[in-house]
């Protein structure tokens, strides 16, 4: 099955500055990889998501990239600010026998950002 | 976007009871539903993938005895938590795609609000 892999897990940025989280995934066959940001004791948000058939997306100080080759694909804040903060998750859609799909998470990154 | 509403939010049983769950699509149909498990401060552990009419898969480590899933409508999973124990304690979120995979592409999967279970 898929493997998800996501770092750091804990990542603390002053406000104004950038975040970046990188994914990578082990199946070549996923093609679509959303972001998701979950709030304490809230539940998971879509934030920005790409589809293998583009390299990079960009939604306000939100973006995207994503690299076949390598299998990898990174989440870029920009201009952070205390309201980013929360835990995100990056996702793979991997492809079952059935030829149904499930998302596979990666373990998630804990973005601190101080004022 | 669309609304997946689970129920109930909380709730507490005894030991040895069964306790289920529901994850309901509002406004569209979900083809597939995800059931997940989430640890304090820990990452969304995939259970289970229902499909509408289908069995459902588990993933590996999780008992498909003591975790029933039944997904009998388009718009309605169950998950059941059997002979609840103490350690079964946690946060557990469903979550619901529209569409197969195939005819339209994969899309967003929609979150309910997540169910704490609490096993006294």
């Amino acid at each position: 099955g898929e493997n998800v892999e996501q770092h750091p897990s804990t990542l603390s940025v002053q406000e104004g500055d950038s975040a970046v989280i990188k994914c990578t995934y082990s199946d070549s066959a996923s093609n679509y990889f959303p972001w998701y940001k979950q709030e304490l004791g809230k539940r998971p948000q879509l934030i920005i998501d790409i589809r293998s058939n583009v390299g990079e997306k960009k939604d306000q100080r939100i973006a995207v990239t994503l690299n076949k080759t390598a299998k990898h694909f990174s989440l870029h804040i920009t201009e952070t600010q205390p309201e980013d903060s929360a835990v995100y998750f990056c996702a793979a859609t991997y492809r079952m026998n059935s030829g149904y799909s499930t998302l596979t998470f990666g373990k998630g990154t804990m973005l601190l950002v101080s004022p | 976007g669309a609304v997946v509403s689970q129920h109930p939010s909380r709730v507490i049983c005894k030991s040895g009871t069964s306790v289920k769950i529901e994850c309901r699509s509002l406004d569209f149909q979900a083809t597939t539903m995800f059931w997940y498990r989430q640890f304090p401060k820990k990452s969304l552990m995939l259970m289970a993938t229902s499909n509408e009419g289908s069995k459902a898969t588990y993933e590996q480590g999780v008992e498909k005895d003591k975790f029933l899933i039944n997904h009998a409508s388009l718009t309605l999973s169950t998950l059941t938590v059997t002979s609840a124990h103490p350690e079964d304690s946690s946060f557990y979120i469903c979550s619901a795609r529209e569409s197969l995979s195939g005819r339209r592409g994969d899309t967003e999967a929609f979150f309910g609000q997540g169910t704490r279970l609490t096993v006294v």
